[in-house]
């Protein structure tokens, strides 16, 4: 049972353009997202967070959107940079769940100059 | 991030040999856990520790143990290798309300 779900294994933006990635998650009990950043022969690092008592959370180029109702959250990048290309993981916790986090399948983001 | 490390970085081991993974922390934080990545699965969890001696076990623990003996050091274990555990491994720490902090990882080939 897939409970956090990223639909797109890959996408492909012009530099200069936004990139949107998708996320979608089935357990109404997650309260806390998360979106890490991953690099080829590195471990997943920390992008950015978003609780469930906002909807949107930005932090320079990348932003967060919260859709509760629709158990959806998106991160947009803009202006995209070449530098951005990795696979983007979205995560999920909940309360109480001693902050385990559940990770989806993945998106990677490739960013031509 | 050197708070966090593993070892080894590579391995290549024959199927039905035992593996030992390493993970090893100078933040002290609490909570440990073992990941595997697999291409169309994501990260997925083996087993995770909230405590020296407190294990338990994630969505794809059979085949596998740990141990916690110490607060910094966080082992799995393979006990009998077999090929659909060739993967990448990622060790992750944190502390609650935190998010993770990953360690660089260890890739696994079984043959």
């Amino acid at each position: 049972d897939q409970q956090v779900k990223q639909n797109s294994p890959s996408l492909s933006v012009q530099e200069g353009r936004i990139s949107i990635l998708n996320c979608d998650y089935t357990n109404s009990m997650f309260d806390y997202f998360l979106w890490y950043k991953k690099y080829p022969a590195e471990g997943p690092t920390f992008l950015i967070s978003i609780s469930s008592i906002k909807d949107k959370n930005e932090d320079g180029r990348f932003t967060v959107f919260l859709n509760k109702s629709a158990k959806h959250l998106s991160l947009h990048i803009v202006p995209s940079q070449p530098g951005d290309s990795a696979v983007y993981f979205c995560a999920a916790s909940a309360r109480g769940s001693n902050s385990r986090l559940t990770f989806g399948e993945g998106t990677q983001l490739t960013v031509n100059p | 991030d050197a708070g966090i490390t593993q070892s080894p970085r590579h391995k290549v081991t024959e199927t039905g040999t035992p593996v030992t993974l390493r993970c090893h922390q100078t933040e002290n934080h609490r909570y440990m856990y073992w990941y595997r990545q697999d291409p169309g699965h994501g990260l997925r969890l083996i087993h995770y520790s909230y405590g020296v001696k407190d294990t338990d076990k994630g969505e794809v623990s059979d085949g596998y143990s740990v141990s916690r003996s110490k607060t910094e050091d966080f082992l799995l274990t393979l006990e009998s290798a077999t090929s659909s555990q060739t993967s990448v491994y990622f060790c992750a720490i944190s502390e609650i309300g935190d998010g993770y902090t990953f360690g660089s990882g260890t890739r696994l080939t079984v043959v």
